[in-house]
């Protein structure tokens, strides 16, 4: 089945650095990949969709400057979040379709990040 | 508006009994449905979806959730439950193509007494 690999599954990081984390699709061509922000016992909350070649959608009140998303190929999406603090921390998660989505959306294992 | 409701935040059920979360949802085209699971710091497990056709639908792990249109319901349903179902249950709507971003539920947490 499709498999989707996200890196790093945590990471702690300083105020004001930034951290890059990864989604992969391992055995298929993603076209679009989303990003959710989960706080803790809440729901996922999506931050943007990120399409293969192009910009990537934000979601309305989430900064694009902060988050940065790059799909630079059909297999890789990568998050940045740019001079992360506190507030920041948060369970991250992607998530891929393949092609025609008939086979449903795959989700990556989350990355927990916090920001001290 | 699209949107999914899950009126249950929380539910508590024995070890053996059965158990069916409630899902509605409100979407302005043909919904795609989706239940997920997920255990504490994991990411989510898909347990089955719904595109066409029988509105009974058999996913893993024992579960089966059933859509009904008349009702904008897709509940999910387990007969027996089983100690390791402890976690939370996520229903979710999206749209045909794959590109179409999913609308999340507020999610059910399962507890389990044995």
């Amino acid at each position: 089945g499709a498999v989707v690999s996200q890196h790093p599954s945590r990471v702690i990081c300083k105020s004001g650095t930034s951290v890059k984390i990864e989604c992969r699709s391992l055995d298929f061509q993603a076209t679009t990949m989303f990003w959710y922000r989960q706080f803790p016992k809440q729901s996922l909350m999506l931050m943007a969709t990120s399409n293969e070649g192009s910009k990537a959608t934000y979601e309305q009140g989430v900064e694009k400057d902060k988050f940065l998303i790059n799909h630079a190929s059909l297999t890789l999406s990568t998050l940045t979040v740019t001079s992360a603090h506190p507030e920041d921390s948060s369970f991250y998660i992607c998530s891929a379709s393949t092609a025609g989505g008939v086979e449903g959306y795959t989700f990556g294992s989350g990355t927990r990040l916090t920001v001290v | 508006a699209q949107s999914v409701t899950q009126p249950d935040i929380h539910i508590t059920v024995s070890e053996g009994a059965s158990l069916e979360l409630r899902c509605n949802y409100s979407y302005g085209a043909t919904p795609y449905l989706f239940w997920y699971v997920q255990s504490p710091g994991q990411g989510l497990q898909l347990l089955l979806k719904y595109f066409s056709g029988d509105t009974l639908v058999q996913g893993i792990k024992g579960f089966e959730a059933e859509f009904k249109r008349s009702q904008s319901s897709f509940n999910l349903r387990k007969p027996s439950v089983h100690w390791s179902d402890a976690a939370e249950y996520f229903c979710a709507v999206g749209g045909s193509g794959g590109y179409n971003k999913l609308i999340f539920g507020a999610g059910t947490r399962l507890a389990v007494h044995p």
